[in-house]
This record gives C-alpha cells, structure tokens and sequence, in this order.
C-alpha cells in the first residue's frame, strides 16, 4: 500500500541551528501537507502546498518556516533558527484533491527535539 | 474561529463492549468529518469519514453524525485491547479544505 514516507524519523538540533525535514509524498497525491504536535498536545496545521506553491497556512507559519519541493518526489519543510518551543513530532501528509472529501495520510513522523 | 471539541478521556471500556466517542463542532457549514487513531508515539491513521447525516459502519466501527446539533460519534463493537489508542476527530471547516483536528479522546480497553 502506498505510504508517505519521512526522513529522518528522529533528530535532535542545538537551539539556533537550521533543521530541514524530509517527506515523500504517495505518489499520485496533488496536495501536500505539514502539521506538528507537540507532546501531550493536538495535531496542528502548518500549511499545505499545490502546484509548487503554498496553498494555505496557519498563523504557526511564521518567517521561520518554509517549505520546498526541490525535486519531483521530495517535500521539504526547513525550520530556521529552532527554538526550545519547537520540539515536537512533524507531521508529513498528502492527499489526492482539496474538495470538502479531501482525506489525508499522515506519513510517521519525524520528532524533533531541540536542546 | 474553528473549533472541534472531544473529551480527552481516557474512556475506560471492558473487552467486548462498546466503545463511544463523541466529537463536537462549531462551524455549520462543515461538510465532511474524518475519524483517526493515533497510537502513542505513532502518526494518525485514517479510520474513517462521513459526510450525509446518520451512520455509516465499517466493520466494527460505526460513524454517526447529526449536523443540526453539530455532532459527531464514533462507535467501536466489540472492543479489543488493541483499539486501545487515542481517537481523533478532524473537520475542515471556515471554507477550507484543511481538517481541524480535535484533542482526541484517550480510549483504554481492558481485558
């Protein structure tokens, strides 16, 4: 069964430093997706990008995050400067369309840890 | 402001019986509703979704909505130890597509 699927499933960064997580997407899926949660908390949205731009974001979405297609497969989602307050574990996902059906899949998650 | 609403439990069941979830909403023009499940420490795994009012089962499970007292449930038969698992409800609503995800509603099933 096709999957999303992330790299690296775990990393731990010094505060200050660059982060950029990794995610490939199900193959025939359009809309591509990042959320976050924090530990004990809920899945937040960051933004979703179509057509090699960002479609939509959430206020958490600020200057310090920026997300990239580089390639045909890769979906990428570079974190600059990392806080303490950003450990967490960072959801990739994709679907097929954005009608009111749209139905996601969450790739496992890369859990990010800054020190 | 989007808002999705669970008791975040843990809801304590016996093996065997029925497990039942319960989701509120605040946007009424929401139009599909989505049920996860997400074991500790793993990702949201899609269960299942409903857009018409009244029930739609799978299996084991049965998703119940009621869109004029903005609600919707989630029903598990025969509840096994591995339903064990937090259970997240996820609607998009303010005219987008991007589901809102609720707390989530810690179900226990013991033996």
């Amino acid at each position: 069964e096709p999957e999303v699927t992330q790299t690296p499933s775990h990393q731990v960064t010094q505060m200050g430093q660059e982060v950029i997580l990794r995610c490939v997407p199900i193959s025939n899926h359009l809309y591509f997706y990042w959320y976050r949660q924090i530990l004990g908390q809920k899945v937040e949205f960051l933004v979703s990008f179509y057509n090699n731009e960002i479609s939509e974001k959430s206020e958490i979405f600020d200057d310090q995050f920026s997300v990239e297609r580089p390639d045909g497969s890769n979906f990428t989602l570079k974190i600059r400067s990392t806080k303490l307050e950003d450990s967490a574990m960072y959801f990739c996902a994709s679907s097929t369309d954005s009608n009111s059906g749209n139905t996601i899949y969450f790739g496992e998650g890369s859990w990010l840890t800054v020190v | 402001q989007k808002e999705v609403e669970q008791n975040s439990g843990p809801l304590s069941v016996p093996e065997g019986a029925i497990a039942s979830l319960n989701c509120t909403y605040s946007d009424r023009g929401s139009q599909s509703f989505f049920w996860y499940r997400q074991y500790s420490g793993k990702s949201p795994e899609l269960i299942m979704f409903i857009y018409s009012n009244g029930d739609k089962e799978d299996g084991r499970f049965t998703a119940q909505l009621n869109k004029a007292s903005q609600y919707v449930s989630l029903l598990i038969r025969d509840s096994q130890p591995s339903d064990s698992a937090t259970y997240l409800c996820a609607v998009p609503s303010g005219g987008s597509y991007i589901p809102t995800f609720g707390r989530g509603t810690s179900l226990i099933v013991h033996p």
